[in-house]
């Protein structure tokens, strides 16, 4: 079965750090690009940082550049997200999904459970 | 950045009804656009991908058209299982949502 799964998640003061992890099955990790998607609480979602499946290509959105940083491990089949300096702002519903397609940007068809960061004092 | 705008917000609708949801770019993003549907406490699901192509495993009832900067989502006859959120999301540029369409019992 095709699965994603988060963790890392928790509570953190602003100006704080935390680094999730997304462990990956049933699939080729190495043959596909990842994505970190964050969702607030009502709100839609908004992608946060892409990765290719090779790991040499990375890409951030505005609100994140240079706080976070996304890598994987495809030996373990592990993506990451490092989030430094963090703000109330960053507090949502982490989730990790797979690129449909190689090579190219794609849709996601692959989508984890979510975990939750909280960024209150 | 290329923004994404849905409409209706909030769509009324019974079971049985031909439902439209619009999403209209802010520029030109060719067939690079996808449909996803979340119900609460879910991740959202892939629907449509490339503007019109049907997931596997959706049902045929969903359907996808446009190019370009206008796009739509038609459910043939809404089933019960339909009312939820759906979003459009364009890869064309990095990855931007759409505020969302919430599909409710009328």
């Amino acid at each position: 079965e095709v699965q994603l799964l988060e963790s890392g998640g928790g509570l953190v003061q602003p100006g704080g750090s935390l680094r999730l992890s997304c462990a990956a099955s049933g699939f080729i990790f190495a043959g596909y690009g990842m994505a970190w998607v964050r969702q607030s609480p009502g709100k839609g979602p908004e992608w946060v940082s892409g990765i290719s499946a090779s790991g040499r290509t990375t890409d951030y959105a505005d609100p994140v550049k240079g706080r976070f940083t996304i890598s994987r491990d495809n030996s373990k089949k592990i993506l990451y997200l490092q989030m430094n300096s963090l703000r109330a702002e960053d507090t949502a519903l982490y989730f990790c999904a797979k690129d449909e397609t190689t090579g190219t940007e794609s849709a996601f068809d692959i989508w984890g459970q979510g975990t939750m960061v909280t960024v209150s004092s | 950045d290329i923004q994404m705008t849905q409409s209706p917000s909030t769509l009324s609708a019974s079971v049985g009804d031909r439902v439209t949801i619009t999403c209209r770019a802010s520029q030109g993003i060719s067939r690079w656009l996808a449909w996803y549907q979340q119900k609460p406490g879910e991740a959202p699901k892939l629907l449509i991908y490339d503007a019109s192509s049907l997931e596997s495993g959706v049902p045929s009832r969903f359907s996808g058209s446009g190019s370009g900067t206008e796009f739509t989502l038609t459910i043939s006859s809404l089933q019960p299982d339909d009312f939820a959120t759906y979003y459009c999301q364009q890869y064309y540029s990095q990855r931007t949502f759409g505020q969302g369409t919430k599909v409710e019992i009328k």
